[in-house]
């Protein structure tokens, strides 16, 4: 069952914070969070895995709370590169991910 | 470092033909994974295959065959195409399917089915 991710799109300036959550109805071994550009193939950005563990990547980091069944990534003071579809994937039973269907970020000058 | 290769890039099919897509990794890893990408819906997991010679549904198989030729490659098999079928493809690997495995993507193959 795909995990549930919101908001569906977001769109800042450049300097502003987002955050885009992933939940799921399942309980979760990991959240992977990938991210894909327009035309490109998605590019893997962190995983979480059970524990509460926070994890960073640049000005991205994340965090997984499995007692919820959710993720959050946080997207600090946000770059024009930045600007992309990110997705979740929930491993819910220790084999393949199920991902979301993904949150469009647009960042402006 | 080439990764993960998918041919064809593009492709247009007519109803009822078939077609193979084929996906090759060069990262010695052990599973690997057959996407479909359509708008609105995220990736759905069609196929995928833990290790060489097994392979498993995802959340949408009805309508596509897979071979895990041998570690390198893994292709998919449309027998028979239907326009529901129009939608970018793409071929994932990873070590393992553990939890803490990321996955790794192809370029993806774009798909028309007329």
């Amino acid at each position: 069952q795909q995990p549930v991710q919101s908001p569906q799109a977001v769109i800042l300036r450049e300097g502003e914070d987002a955050v885009i959550n992933c939940s799921s109805s399942k309980a979760l071994y990991s959240v992977h969070w990938y991210r894909q550009k327009h035309g490109e193939a998605p590019v893997f950005l962190m995983i979480l895995l059970k524990g509460g563990e926070q994890k960073g990547h640049e000005k991205i980091s994340a965090s997984f709370n499995e007692k919820k069944q959710q993720s959050s990534l946080y997207l600090t003071a946000s770059q024009l590169s930045y600007s992309g579809t990110y997705f979740c994937g929930a491993n819910q039973a220790g084999t393949a991910l199920i991902f979301g269907k993904g949150t469009t970020l647009s960042v402006s000058s | 470092n080439a990764g993960v290769t998918q041919t064809p890039k593009f492709q247009v099919l007519k109803t009822g033909q078939s077609m193979t897509l084929q996906c090759a990794q060069d990262m010695n890893h052990n599973s690997m994974y057959w996407y479909r990408q359509d708008p609105g819906m995220g990736l759905r997991l069609i196929y995928y295959s833990a290790s060489e010679g097994t392979t498993d549904k995802g959340e949408v198989p009805n309508g596509y065959n897979v071979s895990r030729l041998n570690k390198r490659e893994f292709s998919l098999r449309l027998e028979s195409a239907a326009p529901s079928q129009t939608s970018v493809y793409f071929c994932a690997s990873s070590p393992g399917t553990g939890s803490n495995q990321p996955q790794h993507f192809g370029d993806g193959t774009r798909l028309s089915i007329l």
